[in-house]
């Protein structure tokens, strides 16, 4: 499979508490992105880190990517309730993105 | 702009019955991208197009599934005939310069 693998699969912690979830990838690649999918709903864009790039933020997000480990991590700091969804990472080769499994992330208030 | 725009939202249809879905992407988006979504093997890419060409169906299961972009504001994902393993949700995305996805709500099919 050229899916790669989130880590954990799933995370509950409590609001106002930063989470953290990794992600490994198989190929080379472009740029790594990360997206929030809410229960029964769409993905949403969230960031995009470039292969040449080592961390990007975006608000409450950081970003890192270790291409010599093929793996990125996504940091969300004071989490809120809202947060709640599932994450997930996708390595863009040329013009195909491939997910990962996904985090599934739980905030506790 | 409307976003990526999949239709039905929800298909209910019995195995052996042919289902079309169908998807508008973003206009002036040159990509439109069918993903396939499970509990089992997560998103799957099915295949893409660019410029209403189509790219690496690599990721189609078999020759029971088909897509079609006739222009540049329309595409279908054909499966006939439709078996109960099908069930998941099925996504379009679109995107001007592949570093930017835009997805759509998703089409939730069941096959009894």
């Amino acid at each position: 499979s050229q899916q790669g693998e989130e880590d954990p699969q799933a995370l509950s912690i409590q609001e106002g508490e930063n989470a953290t979830m990794n992600c490994s990838y198989k190929t080379s690649i472009n740029n790594l992105q990360w997206y929030r999918q809410n229960s029964g709903r769409g993905l949403v864009h969230l960031i995009l880190i470039r292969s040449n790039e080592r961390e990007k933020h975006s608000g409450r997000l950081r970003v890192t990517l270790d291409t010599s480990k093929k793996s990125s991590s996504l940091l969300i700091t004071a989490s809120r309730a809202a947060d709640t969804a599932s994450y997930f990472c996708a390595a863009q080769g040329a013009q195909k993105l491939v997910f990962g499994q996904g985090t599934r992330l739980t905030i506790n208030p | 702009d409307a976003g990526v725009i999949q239709s039905p939202r929800h298909e209910v249809t019995e195995m052996g019955q042919e289902v079309t879905l169908r998807c508008k992407p973003i206009s002036g988006h040159d990509y439109l991208f069918w993903y396939r979504q499970t509990m089992m093997r997560g998103l799957e890419l099915l295949i893409y197009f660019n410029n209403n060409v189509p790219i690496d169906d690599s990721g189609m299961p078999e020759d029971r599934f088909s897509a079609k972009m006739p222009n540049a504001s329309f595409s279908t994902l054909k499966i006939q005939p439709s078996e109960p393993r099908d069930s998941a949700v099925y996504f379009c995305a679109s995107s001007p310069t592949t570093t930017s996805w835009y997805f759509g709500p998703g089409t939730r099919l069941t096959v009894l």
